[in-house]
Parts: structure tokens; C-alpha cells; sequence
């Protein structure tokens, strides 16, 4: 109940497309979704982050997507960049001060 | 405003040996969190901690592994009597409060000969 499956494990766009990655959970106490990026040798920073209150969130080329009743949440990129090459990470948690749990990230590559 | 600073960056230790893995949190963050990275995995959660408490430490192995976020100071993941298994990044992160807004460190990369 408390995992929180992600796919793809990688994902090869090309320059210019559209990089989705799908998130899913089990526990229905989860409200707060959070997506991080990471690069090699680095430590994990949030991207953006959605509480179930509302179905989208959009901050500049990324886009959550959140779904209560499937109980699934995507990121979208729109026009993917060389430098949005990363791992990304989904997460969930409850307001109850509960720890973070992630899932086991997506390998993203833009091709130029 | 540094952000969450973790030393050493990388640390060797041989089988038997103790790891002392040291995070100061962001300043006017009180909440620190040790999660664990292995290779192709995702990041584990081990322990959750406020000033001079523990408040989770429910990802935390029962034996070898301790942490402690003292009044003064930073918090510290200790690691007795290492394993080849144990060769992991070890990330800390904080956060103002308990909503799980968390700002992560660069990491501790440890290796076990």
C-alpha cells in the first residue's frame, strides 16, 4: 500500500516531443504528489508538485496530470530539450508528516 | 542561503569499518530526512528527524544503522560495521515543516572495498 509504481524505466524522445511518464499508488490517503529531476551526480530537486484538489498543474513546459479515481498522476514535457535529459522521480506522502515515497525513476534522453 | 550541505561527498570504507555521513539542513529548516540510493533503484526513505527526536525510522535496518539530529549541530547517519552491501548514495533533505516540501543535498556516495 505504500509503493508508488512508476513507468516507463527509460524513455528516448527526440528533440521537440512529448515526454510522459506515469505514476500510480495505492494508499488513497496520499495528497500531496510531488515530481522530482535528477542529474548524474546529483541530488534529487523538485520539479513541480500537485495536491489532489485539482487535475492539472502547469509550470512552463511541464504539465501534472492527476487522475483521483485511477489513482495514477503523469508528467508531461511538451517541446523536450537536450537538457531535460535526467532521471525524474515520482513521489507521494499525506499531510501527516508521513516521509516521502518514490518511485523507482525514468531515465529520460533527448536525442538532438 | 546554502542549501542542504552533506560531507563528505564520498567516503571508502573497508568491511568491518564505521561510516559517519554528516547533513546540515537549510537554514531555518528543522525537519531532516536520510534516504538511501542504490544503483537502478529509486530512493529509499530510512529516517525522519527533528531537532533531538526521531520521528520515523521505519526504512531504517534494525541493526548497524543510526541517526541522530542533535540541538547543536548537524545530523548524522552513522553506519557500524560495514558491508559491500551498503555501498550506496546516501541523501539528506530538509524541509521547514512536516509538509514534505523537502530540499535534498547533493549526496554521500559511500563504497565498501
Amino acid at each position: 500500500q505504500q509503493q508508488v509504481k512508476q513507468s516507463p524505466q527509460s524513455l528516448i524522445v527526440q528533440k521537440g516531443g512529448i515526454s510522459i511518464i506515469n505514476c500510480a499508488y495505492e494508499n488513497t490517503a496520499f495528497d500531496y504528489f510531488p515530481w522530482y529531476q535528477q542529474f548524474p551526480g546529483k541530488g534529487p530537486a523538485l520539479l513541480i508538485a500537485i495536491r489532489p484538489d485539482v487535475s492539472e498543474k502547469k509550470e512552463g513546459r511541464f504539465t501534472i496530470s492527476f487522475n483521483k479515481s485511477a489513482k495514477q498522476f503523469s508528467l508531461h514535457i511538451m517541446d523536450s530539450q537536450p537538457g531535460d535529459s535526467a532521471t525524474y522521480f515520482c513521489a507521494a506522502s499525506n499531510q501527516a508528516g508521513t516521509a516521502l515515497i518514490f518511485g523507482k525513476g525514468t531515465t529520460l534522453s533527448v536525442s538532438s | 542561503n546554502a542549501g542542504v550541505m552533506q560531507n563528505p561527498r564520498h567516503l571508502v570504507r573497508r568491511r568491518g569499518q564505521e561510516a559517519r555521513l554528516r547533513c546540515s539542513p537549510m537554514k531555518g529548516h528543522s525537519h531532516v530526512y536520510w534516504y538511501r540510493q542504490l544503483p537502478e533503484e529509486g530512493l529509499k526513505f530510512m529516517v525522519y528527524l527533528q531537532k533531538e527526536n526521531i520521528i520515523d525510522e521505519s526504512g531504517m535496518p534494525k541493526e548497524r544503522f543510526s541517526a541522530e539530529f542533535p540541538k547543536e549541530g548537524p545530523s548524522i547517519l552513522r553506519i557500524q560495521q560495514v558491508v559491500r552491501g551498503d555501498s550506496a548514495a546516501y541523501f539528506c533533505a530538509s524541509s521547514r515543516d512536516s509538509t514534505n516540501v523537502l530540499t535534498f543535498g547533493a549526496g554521500s556516495r559511500l563504497t565498501v572495498l
